[in-house]
């Protein structure tokens, strides 16, 4: 079975500041998906960025990019510009391979908590 | 589109009541799941279908009853609530093809005394 694991419950970061959120995952699939999902306080679950594992290069969405380790199974999230409105919950996500029952799926961290301070 | 919709927002129940969590696509995606989310455990997988009259269990199905009849609609069905299933309840569809992405619906908040 699938599992991710994000190490940091809680961070803060101040305003136009750079911050990385850990997480890891195991799986023994060679093709999978990850994603990076976002819960502010009114609880909607908000797509931030996605990464395909069977390409090499780190996926980017404006200001939130990753490192996908493959080999070492780690898949941070980096937001650079740190702004009020990043302050959320951050849960780091695992699905696998398409048309498989994994794929059905996803497999979540149990999250960060990320506040963004002035 | 009106997207992945829940209702009710919030629920409260007494031991022993049973209720249906509504769940409703306007997107005609295949796959459809329920989720629930307690403090400290992030999101874990109740049930979920893979189109209108398949569907399997999850993570924590114990407590809970499911069935698709409709590509639109996979109800959550509480049979007899328990303290322990207290939790917010996430529904979420995707489509079989493209960027596989899951979209969520707004959430129900349930709490059973």
């Amino acid at each position: 079975a699938q599992t991710v694991t994000q190490s940091q419950p809680e961070m803060s970061v101040q305003e136009a500041e750079t911050v990385t959120l850990s997480c890891t995952y195991d799986t023994s699939e060679n093709n999978y998906y990850l994603f990076w999902y976002k819960q502010p306080p009114s609880r909607q679950m908000i797509l931030v960025i996605r990464q395909e594992a069977y390409k090499q290069q780190n996926a980017t969405e404006n200001r939130f990019s990753v490192n996908f380790q493959k080999a070492a199974k780690s898949f941070s999230l980096k937001i650079s510009d740190s702004q009020l409105g990043d302050t959320a919950m951050y849960f780091c996500a695992f699905m696998g391979p398409a048309r498989t029952g994994t794929a059905s799926k996803l497999t979540f961290g149990t999250g960060t908590r990320l506040q963004v301070t002035l | 589109n009106a997207g992945v919709t829940q209702t009710p927002k919030f629920q409260v129940l007494k031991t022993g009541q049973s209720m249906t969590l509504q769940c409703a696509q306007d997107m005609n995606h295949e796959y459809m799941s329920w989720y629930r989310q307690d403090p400290g455990m992030g999101l874990r997988l109740i049930h979920y279908s893979v189109g209108a009259g398949i569907t399997d269990q999850g993570e924590v199905p114990n407590g809970y009853n499911v069935s698709r009849s409709t590509t639109e609609d996979f109800p959550l069905r509480l049979l007899s609530a328990a303290p322990s299933q207290t939790s917010v309840y996430f529904c979420a569809s995707r489509s079989s093809t493209g960027t596989y992405e899951q979209y969520f619906g707004p959430g129900t908040r349930l709490t059973v005394t």
